[in-house]
């Protein structure tokens, strides 16, 4: 199987603090991406990390690669109630016609 | 604007009866299309894409099957529904480029009983 894994499985932070999210693959990738799933919904993305690209920003989003690792981070910073969700990355292999997406980090936010 | 339709939305069936998922793409042509499987509390299972009318390509061997009668409609099927059926089925579509992302259906819980 391509898919990857999330860890943790569960993080529960309280406002304000940062959020960090790890993501290991197992393939060679065109690029990773990572999306968000609120309960019972479809997912929703976020953000597209090229594999020639170490480092990249959206908003309150950092999203690190390691591509010698087969690894990236997901960081959001000042988090808030509403970024309460499930997070998932995704692989797109050189292929390009298929994304393969990791178990999740399922993050709660506390007021 | 591009969207994308799943229905129905929730779904209750009895073992062994047949199943008919259907997704359609507005606003784009030649879409890929995906269907994907979410057990209860765990990640996404990619079951079938495709990148063009008539051409399926299945991820897993299971009771599924998918087909593409129209650019942009996907359906996905089964004969004999199975308890092991059971779970989230989301629809996706993306412009199958490179480095875009996928965009997703609001999905179909399905409960075989």
């Amino acid at each position: 199987s391509q898919q990857g894994e999330e860890d943790p499985q569960a993080l529960s932070i309280q406002e304000g603090e940062n959020a960090t999210m790890n993501c290991s693959y197992k393939t060679s990738i065109n690029n990773l991406q990572w999306y968000r799933q609120n309960s019972g919904r479809g997912l929703v993305h976020l953000i597209l990390i090229r594999s020639n690209e170490r480092e990249k920003h959206s908003g309150r989003l950092r999203v690190t690669l390691d591509t010698s690792k087969k690894s990236s981070s997901l960081l959001i910073t000042a988090s808030r109630a509403a970024d309460t969700a499930s997070y998932f990355c995704a692989t797109d292999p050189y292929t390009g016609n298929q994304f393969y997406f990791g178990t999740g980090t399922s993050l709660t936010v506390i007021p | 604007s591009q969207t994308i339709h799943q229905w129905p939305a929730t779904l209750v069936q009895p073992v062994g009866s047949p199943l008919s998922l259907e997704c359609t793409v507005e606003g784009t042509s030649n879409p890929n299309l995906y269907w994907y499987r979410q057990a209860a509390g765990r990640g996404l299972q990619l079951l079938f894409y495709s990148v063009g009318i008539g051409q399926i390509s299945s991820e897993v061997p299971q009771n599924l099957s998918a087909s593409r009668p129209q650019d942009r409609q996907f359906i996905l099927s089964s004969k004999k529904l199975l308890l092991s059926d059971s779970g989230f089925y989301l629809c996706a579509w993306s412009t199958g480029t490179g480095n875009t992302e996928a965009f997703f259906g609001q999905g179909t819980r399905l409960t075989v009983v």
